[in-house]
């Protein structure tokens, strides 16, 4: 079984700094990793993944992650923020040997709060 | 068009009643899920379905029941509504081409009264 820990629940931020949004996960077994972000009254869609090759992963909205093995971290990273990444961020792991088949398991989410 | 939709957005029941909520997919996948967030729990997993025939329990399935009508329709049951069951309902799908990828509908939110 994998458990994600998300270490923070709110994280503000003034627009245009830099942001980090922690990820810790557990597991027995190797696992894929992913964010997803929810904006207001939608509902989730992916940001990044990681599954395998190098660490530093791109995904969208200028968004990034790093995996770390030996850390069991995803930390999720942008150097600028806007007002409009004001959303609820969720951290997911996926079991490598079932391929992501039998679900994900979610972290209890960061909401990010942009400041002007 | 969206290509997962939920049906009702928003609904208000009241303890005891059976209620039925309903999810459809235009994206061809297998693959369908039902997870609940709760505020400050995040996302958990009640049912999963890999065909019309393949159906498993999630982490939470208890007091849930699911039906797969056709590969493109999956409902989620609650057959006695009970108050800890208001929650947002998602609804989501995925490829296996591409691993661990979902697709989410647009939620459903419960209230039980």
């Amino acid at each position: 079984a994998q458990s994600v820990t998300q270490l923070d629940s709110q994280v503000p931020v003034f627009e245009e700094a830099p942001v980090e949004l922690r990820c810790n996960y557990s597991s027995s077994v190797s696992v894929y990793l992913f964010w997803y972000v929810q904006y207001p009254n939608q509902g989730l869609q992916l940001l990044l993944k990681y599954l395998s090759g190098s660490t530093l992963v791109k995904g969208i909205n200028g968004f990034e992650a790093e995996f770390n093995k030996s850390q069991t971290s995803f930390h999720l990273r942008k150097p600028s923020v806007h007002i409009s990444d004001t959303a609820e961020y969720f951290c997911a792991v996926s079991d490598y040997s079932g391929g992501g088949a039998d679900g994900l398991t979610f972290g209890k989410g960061t909401h990010l709060i942009i400041q002007p | 068009d969206a290509d997962v939709t939920q049906t009702p957005r928003n609904r208000i029941t009241k303890t005891g009643k059976r209620i039925m909520l309903e999810c459809s997919q235009t994206k061809g996948h297998d693959r369908m899920y039902w997870y609940r967030q709760d505020p400050g729990l995040g996302l958990r997993l009640i049912y999963y379905s890999f065909d019309v025939k393949d159906i498993n329990k999630g982490e939470i399935s208890d007091g849930y029941s699911v039906s797969r009508q056709a590969q493109a329709k999956f409902s989620l049951s609650l057959e006695s509504a009970i108050p800890n069951q208001t929650a947002l309902y998602f609804c989501a799908t995925s490829d296996p081409d591409r691993v661990g990828e979902q697709y989410f509908g647009p939620g459903t939110r419960l209230t039980v009264t």
